[in-house]
């Protein structure tokens, strides 16, 4: 049963536009949401989280987007750009449990 | 202050021998979660440990695996008598005392099985 869903495995951009990456959960109890970017061979890199009571968190480029009534967050970049290519991580967790990850969206951004 | 130390990077194993993964965590960190990655899948959650003490290992296979963190030193997770399906990267994790903050990964020991 996958609690955290990233529906969409690969998004390709091209630089300067916004990236959209989007996430669902299923468990109305998560009350701390987050994403990370991971590169090869490397370990997932914490980037923003948004907690429950909010619906919206922003830093620079980064900005997260929550919809608790559709169990829906997103994290939208905006200039994309070449380095930001990776893999984007959904991560949640309730009530300071572990945190319970989705497959991941590899995200290509074009120069 | 440094990140959170995961040891070897890299370990073969013989199918049939143990596995022990290290993991320090940050300074002042208490919590500690491992993770497995299969290829081509995202980060699965395996135990949640805090010094001494399993909080959950609900993500944990029932047998041949198991972990521990001890008063003093790392986190270890075992494998024993690995198999060829146990090849992955493993990720630790730790979190300070406020459990409504990000956790802080290490980059993995990649365990392959021959």
């Amino acid at each position: 049963d996958q609690q955290v869903k990233q529906n969409s495995p690969s998004l390709s951009v091209q630089e300067g536009r916004i990236s959209i990456l989007n996430c669902d959960y299923t468990n109305s109890m998560f009350d701390y949401f987050l994403w990370y970017k991971k590169y090869p061979a490397e370990g997932p890199t914490f980037l923003i989280s948004i907690s429950s009571i909010k619906d919206k968190n922003e830093d620079g480029r980064f900005t997260v987007f929550l919809n608790k009534s559709a169990k829906h967050l997103s994290l939208h970049i905006v200039p994309s750009q070449p380095g930001d290519s990776a893999v984007y991580f959904c991560a949640a967790s309730k009530a300071g449990t572990a945190l319970i990850f989705g497959k991941g969206t590899t995200l290509s951004v074009s120069s | 202050n440094a990140g959170v130390m995961q040891n070897p990077r890299h370990l073969v194993r013989r199918r049939g021998q143990e596995a022990r993964l290290r993991c320090s965590p940050m300074k002042g960190h208490s919590h500690v979660y491992w993770y497995r990655q299969l290829p081509e899948e995202g980060l699965k959650f395996m135990v949640y440990l805090q010094k001494e003490n399993i909080i959950d290992e609900s993500g944990m296979p029932k047998e041949r695996f198991s972990a521990e963190f001890p008063k003093e030193g790392p986190s270890i997770l075992r494998i024993q008598q690995v198999v060829r399906g146990d090849s992955a990267a493993y990720f630790c994790a730790s979190r300070g005392q406020n459990l409504n903050t990000e956790a802080f990964f290490g980059q993995g020991t990649r365990l392959t099985v021959v």
